[in-house]
């Protein structure tokens, strides 16, 4: 079984620029989440989707950040304009549905310079 | 505010130790308590817990919740280099959707 996929899997970008993740979850797998995950701390969940609806955004930064799910499976991310602050690991993972264990993608290293 | 605190933040242990991870957690509507191990980028799964008492077993690592007192435990046995990693613990809570809220990990390190 593909476990879930992202791309890039670095990023180097200046302030004020933009830049886009992409996620493609384990075919079948209903939940998708995007986490950031800054050095030393654990994962903050940023947007849960359920097929193509939002469960939870409550900590997405909305003013910069936006996330979409084409036709309830890949997703992307979105960042617009950056912040130095926004230099993280994006995390995507997947689960069958919102009861059962998340699968994590490799995540995308982000710098903001 | 939803929370989950883990201890120690980091752990150093030479092989052979057992050490007993902590994850104490206050949040609204609690559904389940989860157990990642990460080691590089990605976590990967070890357990779930919803039910007080109940040890759940994978080889030399176990985990307990207790629902009254608000905390976990995971258990690792007979350490190994190879269980050197972050230990992440995670509860899954709220009303009608429910979502993950991540503690900031116990960075263990096993001396061979």
């Amino acid at each position: 079984e593909a476990g879930v996929a992202q791309s890039p899997r670095y990023k180097i970008i200046e302030k004020r620029q933009s830049v886009a993740f992409w996620c493609n979850p384990i075919s079948g797998h209903a939940t998708l989440y995007w986490y950031q995950q800054i050095l030393g701390q654990g994962p903050k969940l940023l947007i849960q989707f359920q097929n193509n609806g939002v469960v939870d955004d409550s900590q997405l930064p909305k003013d910069r950040f936006s996330a979409e799910r084409l036709k309830g499976v890949d997703s992307t991310l979105k960042i617009q304009p950056a912040k130095l602050e926004d230099s993280a690991v994006y995390l995507c993972a997947s689960s069958l549905d919102s009861t059962y264990e998340q699968y994590f993608g490799p995540g995308t290293r982000l710098t903001v310079t | 505010e939803d929370k989950v605190v883990q201890s120690p933040l980091s752990l150093v242990v030479h092989e052979g130790d057992t050490v007993t991870l902590n994850c104490s957690y206050e949040v609204t509507n609690f559904r389940s308590l989860l157990w990642y191990k990460q080691e590089k980028k990605a976590p990967t799964f070890l357990f779930m817990l919803t039910s007080s008492g109940i040890e759940k077993k994978s080889g030399r690592l176990s985990s307990i919740l207790d629902k009254k007192e608000l905390f976990s435990i995971l258990n690792i046995t007979a350490t190994q280099t190879g269980d050197s990693a972050v230990y992440l613990c995670a509860v899954e809570a709220g009303t009608g959707g429910f979502k993950t809220i991540f503690g900031a990990g116990t960075r263990l390190f096993v001396k061979a």
